[in-house]
């Protein structure tokens, strides 16, 4: 049973424009959301997270949209660059109960952007 | 080192043996967590270290896995009588707090 969903195996995009790259959740219980990057043959690498008790953080131009109804969150890089270009996983943690150490994955969307 | 370093990056062994993959965490964290990413799968929780301990194990697939971490620093994960369903890359992590993990490499792992 897929807790965490990247419905979408690629996404591909001109540089310069909006990267939007989507997941959904089924357990109403997580309550903490990351994405990571993953370049080939490296770990993945953490690049912006959520709290449920918010709806939207941006860091420079990453920007993540969480939509606790829907059980939707989204990640919007612009303007994407070639750079980056890898693999982006979706996460969620439970943070009640102490167990917000353990991380659910999705299975990854694949951003190419063309130059 | 200024990373997790894990080793080897890639193990090759037959189906049937044991192997140990090794984790190096950042100097100082104190948590530990291994991962396993099987192909066209996102990362799979296995087990997490707080110190020395094993807090939580309850990813392990079954009793052929087996984590040690004797001095809340190096980390080993050991797989006996390996099938080829074993086969993935095997991740690991570490973190200060339980926020803000620091993933390896990884260590591709193939049963033949």
């Amino acid at each position: 049973d897929q807790q965490v969903k990247q419905n979408s195996p690629s996404l591909s995009v001109q540089e310069g424009r909006i990267s939007i790259l989507n997941c959904d959740y089924t357990n109403s219980m997580f309550d903490y959301f990351l994405w990571y990057k993953k370049y080939p043959a490296e770990g993945p690498t953490f690049l912006i997270s959520i709290s449920s008790i918010k709806d939207k953080n941006e860091d420079g131009r990453f920007t993540v949209f969480l939509n606790k109804s829907a059980k939707h969150l989204s990640l919007h890089i612009v303007p994407s660059q070639p750079g980056d270009s890898a693999v982006y996983f979706c996460a969620a943690s439970v943070g009640a109960g102490g167990s917000n150490y353990k991380l659910t994955f999705g299975k990854g969307t694949l951003l190419t952007v063309n130059p | 080192g200024a990373g997790v370093s894990q080793t080897p990056s890639n193990k090759v062994t037959e189906k049937g043996k044991y192997v140990e993959l090794r984790c190096d965490p950042i100097s100082g964290h104190t948590a530990l967590y291994w991962y396993r990413q099987s192909l066209g799968q996102g990362p799979e929780f296995l087990i997490y270290f707080q110190g020395t301990g094993a807090a939580d194990d309850s990813g392990l697939p079954n009793d052929r896995f087996f984590a040690v971490r004797p001095e809340g620093s190096v980390s080993t994960l050991k797989i006996q009588r390996t099938e080829r369903g074993d086969s993935a890359v095997y991740l690991c992590a570490s973190s200060l707090d339980t926020y803000g993990y620091t993933f390896g490499s990884g260590t591709r792992l193939t049963v033949v």
